[in-house]
């Protein structure tokens, strides 16, 4: 199993550009989450989802889009990207609901927007 | 409100020493998750242990210990003969069971670094 994938793992955008990053996981889980780590604040919620087809925001959605249309892969997209987006995400998934779930993290993808 | 403190932003220490890294934590609910995570220089994150509010037995993994003690709202994990490949970020997070449940609350992190 290769467990949570993202795609890029490297990225380098104009102030203005889009970009679509790409989570995809082969665990079957029900939940999947996008964060985002910055220097000195640890991690921060920025959407998540409960199912195929839902959608939630998290702690920090403002110019970020998600979508979930099948259940293995969470896009997570900026549609005019900001230097304060500049940051590394993380991609989780988890099995279902629960306090007790525990979260499955892909390697990152470090993005730079110029 | 719920809130995880890493007060500790960077520690030092040689091989072989054993080093404590503090997690106090923030909640209103009384069945809580708490966990700790590694980031190691790779930059992914590996979970290393979850612990729920009930249980407040010490666990011990190998060099690893954690204790918990919810009289001091703390969950503090041990590294006992430290290693250099031990160096990492290291983050506690806590999950409530009814006010924000099924979202992960980080704290700040700490970075651990162990010199040969």
């Amino acid at each position: 199993n290769a467990g949570v994938t993202q795609t890029p793992k490297f990225r380098v955008l104009k102030t203005g550009q889009s970009m679509t990053l790409l989570c995809a996981q082969d665990m079957n889980h029900e939940y999947m989450y996008w964060y985002r780590q910055d220097p000195g604040m640890g991690l921060r919620l920025i959407h998540y989802s409960v199912g195929e087809g839902t959608t939630a925001k998290g702690e920090v959605p403002d110019g970020y889009n998600v979508s979930r249309l099948k259940k293995q892969n969470f896009l997570l997209g900026l549609e005019s990207a900001a230097p304060s987006q500049t940051s590394v995400y993380f991609c989780a998934s988890a099995p279902g609901q629960g306090a007790y779930q525990t979260q499955y993290f892909g390697p990152g993808t470090r993005l730079l927007v110029l | 409100a719920q809130k995880v403190t890493q007060a500790q932003t960077e520690i030092s220490v040689v091989e072989k020493e054993d080093v404590t890294l503090d997690c106090v934590y923030e909640t209103r609910d009384t069945t809580y998750y708490l966990f700790w995570y590694k980031q190691p220089p790779s930059g992914e994150l590996v979970f290393l242990i979850r612990r729920n509010s009930f249980d407040e037995q010490n666990e011990i993994s190998g060099r690893y210990s954690w204790n918990f003690q919810k009289s001091t709202s703390s969950f503090n994990f041990t590294i006992t003969a430290s290693q250099v490949v031990d160096s990492a970020v290291y983050f506690c997070a806590l999950s409530e069971a009814v006010h924000n449940t099924d979202k992960l609350i980080f704290g700040t992190g700490t970075r651990l670094q162990v010199f040969p």
